[in-house]
């Protein structure tokens, strides 16, 4: 069975600091890995996705996540974060012979000036 | 193009009342999903249907049915709604093509049971 953990339900940083949202993921069979947010009042979007090939993955407003197989992860990076980063992020992993989708529990990033 | 629909956007209910949440979908994506979000939860899987006339339980499958109508259309069922199933209720259809998926979602149900 697929699981998700997001090792921090909230991250508190200040504004141009550099920025870490940890996921570890389990399953027994090859999986595609996801990041989405969800700004405040809406639905979520879609950052990145790994599917396979290069493990460093780029996203959009410049987050990148790096796959890393040994150690089952899937961190979510940003070198300098800004006020409009303020939004919950989640690791999502899918099977990719049945596309089921488990979310993990969320991590609340929290820009501050 | 409208994407994923979900309706009725909020909705209050009593205990035991039962009710059904409509999701459509106009991209002809095979895969659908039912989720629900409650803080410190994140999103949970109820139930799943990889393609039209097949549906799966998700992570949280208990009080709820699923009925994937067509392959547009994956309704939610409440038979006899509980205070616990106060959430907040995402549909999502999945997109497969050469570049990989994504996962496109409605806007959401706020469900109140009271």
């Amino acid at each position: 069975a697929q699981s998700v953990t997001q090792l921090d339900s909230q991250v508190p940083v200040f504004e141009e600091a550099p920025v870490e949202l940890r996921c570890n993921y389990s399953s027994s069979v090859s999986v595609y890995l996801f990041w989405y947010v969800q700004y405040p009042n809406q639905g979520l979007q879609l950052l990145l996705k790994y599917l396979s090939g290069s493990t460093l993955v780029k996203g959009i407003n410049g987050f990148e996540a790096e796959f890393n197989k040994s150690q089952t992860s899937f961190h979510l990076r940003k070198p300098s974060v800004h006020i409009s980063d303020t939004a919950e992020y989640f690791c999502a992993v899918s099977d990719g012979n049945t596309g089921k989708l488990i979310f993990g529990q969320g991590t609340t990033l929290q820009v501050k000036p | 193009n409208a994407g994923v629909t979900q309706t009725p956007k909020f909705q209050v209910l009593k205990t035991g009342q039962s009710m059904t949440l409509q999701c459509a979908q106009d991209m002809n994506h095979n895969s659908m999903y039912w989720y629900r979000q409650d803080p410190g939860m994140g999103l949970r899987l109820i139930y799943y249907s990889a393609s039209e006339g097949t549906t799966d339980k998700g992570e949280v499958p208990n009080g709820y049915n699923v009925s994937r109508l067509n392959k547009r259309e994956f309704s939610l069922r409440l038979e006899s709604a509980a205070p616990s199933q106060t959430s907040v209720y995402f549909c999502a259809s999945r997109e497969v093509d050469t570049r990989g998926e994504k996962l496109f979602f409605g806007s959401g149900t706020q469900l109140s049971v009271l």
